[in-house]
């Protein structure tokens, strides 16, 4: 099983600010994707990191709130722009390989906003 | 503290009894079901996982069942154990590859 290192694990940020989330994979994968979980909440996909290329996003979020970015097979980075409370969430990067099937998740970067 | 599960339904379980929790699905296309754990503080953790050309896959005291003509999963965990207490989701694969997953159950075990 691939493991999977967030950074930051947790951070409070000003509203208006933006952070950036990293995700590092031990090994190289074909699929790395982001995902937030509202409090209390299930988890939702904004998008698929594709390496080499643009983001694919799903609907309701857009690049210029959360610009993704993915230079190689084993990291990806997501912004959470021009921040605001509604944004505090639990942000999750999750890889795949078509091969294998099973998604692995890191520990999430547990986002507030004041 | 962590918030995950608190809005969530709870299945409240006797340490010892058997645990089963039901998710429905919204995909007749997806061919792939995972059911994952989240303890506080910590990511979702991979239990077990079906194809759709199966109804039953059994692991370490977990089971899996899946009914495709209602569009209906469940998670059957025997003998449930205070270690057992997260909320648990059930996800499905639809097409590239993303997963799609289900409100989640919280599961309080009781000694």
């Amino acid at each position: 099983s691939a493991v999977i290192s967030q950074k930051p694990s947790r951070d409070i940020c000003q509203r208006g600010t933006s952070l950036t989330i990293q995700c590092q994979v031990d090994s190289q994968v074909t699929m790395m994707f982001w995902y937030r979980q509202q409090p209390g909440q299930s988890l939702t996909l904004i998008a698929t990191a594709n390496q080499g290329s643009e983001a694919t996003y799903e609907s309701g979020f857009v690049i210029d709130k959360f610009p993704i970015s993915r230079p190689n097979l084993t990291f990806s980075t997501l912004t959470v722009s021009n921040m605001s409370p509604e944004d505090s969430s639990i942000y999750l990067c999750s890889v795949g390989d078509r091969v294998n099937t099973e998604a692995f998740f890191g520990q999430g970067t547990r986002l507030t906003v004041v | 503290g962590e918030s995950v599960g608190l809005h969530l339904p709870t299945l409240s379980v006797q340490e010892g009894d058997n645990s089963i929790i039901n998710c429905a699905y919204s995909n007749s296309a997806s061919d792939y079901f995972i059911w994952y754990k989240q303890e506080s503080g910590k990511g979702p953790q991979f239990i077990i996982d079906i194809r759709s050309n199966m109804d039953k896959r059994q692991g370490q005291r977990v089971t899996v069942l899946l009914n495709k003509t209602v569009k209906h999963l469940s998670l059957q965990i025997a003998a449930t154990q205070p270690g057992d207490s997260a909320v648990y989701f059930c996800a499905e694969r639809t097409a590239g590859n993303k997963l799609t997953f289900g409100g989640g159950t919280r599961v309080l075990v009781k000694p």
